[in-house]
């Protein structure tokens, strides 16, 4: 079992441009959540997808929009980059139904935006 | 609306020593917690949680959390640390098992030879 995987691992962009975050979720897991964490800081949610849609969000603006396919595995999209933007950004994937629902997280993209 | 607060960002122990990291939580419905360890430039671990089963939980690696309901605490311990400790440790709350996650700052441990 693979666990949840993310692509890229790291990445640079300018700010102003657009990124793609991509995850693909532990197998069995149906749901996905997206998580945005400051250097030093505690994750912050950024929203959670269920059955291609999003079921929950935080408190992020629009430019923040996500995806989830068929497959399970999910995209999350930032448009308009800030400086502030620059973060580790961790998926998160579990199981809707059953005992143990807990959350699985991958390794994470490092965004950096200059 | 639910909270964690994570006392001290930065807990030094000796190797052997007792690890103690404390968390307290606010929350108006019943909550499931959670404690995550975080080694550097790696993703989130669930150590342990508390889904009302039983208010002592244990974890993975020695490490055990009790839920006092009356104090809103889930601090986690372990009896004797070790090197491999080393790391950030997250507790987190939920309002269900799979629901978003409200974290805590964290606190990073040390351990000292």
């Amino acid at each position: 079992d693979a666990g949840v995987t993310q692509s890229p691992t790291h990445l640079i962009k300018t700010r102003g441009q657009q990124v793609t975050l991509r995850c693909s979720p532990k197998s069995g897991h149906d749901t996905v959540s997206w998580y945005q964490q400051a250097l030093g800081q505690g994750p912050q949610f950024i929203f959670q997808y269920y059955e291609e849609e999003e079921r929950q969000r935080g408190n992020f603006p629009d430019r923040f929009s996500g995806h989830q396919f068929p497959n399970y595995s999910s995209e999350l999209n930032v448009n308009a980059l800030l400086l502030g933007d620059s973060a580790l950004y961790l998926c998160a994937s579990s199981q809707d139904r059953g005992l143990n629902t807990e959350a699985f997280f991958g390794q994470g993209t490092r965004l950096t935006v200059v | 609306a639910q909270s964690v607060t994570q006392l001290g960002s930065h807990v030094s122990v000796s190797e052997g020593a007792l690890v103690l990291l404390r968390c307290n939580y606010s929350s108006s419905v019943p909550p499931y917690l959670f404690w995550y360890v975080q080694y550097p430039n790696q993703g989130l671990q669930l150590l342990l949680k508390y889904t009302s089963a039983a208010t002592l939980v244990k974890g993975i690696n020695g490490f055990e959390a009790e839920f006092k309901k009356s104090e809103t605490s889930f601090h986690l311990t372990k009896p004797s640390a070790h090197m491999s400790d080393a790391a950030e440790y997250f507790c987190a709350v939920s309002d269900w098992q799979g629901g978003k996650l409200i974290f805590g700052q964290g606190t990073e441990l040390s351990v000292k030879p």
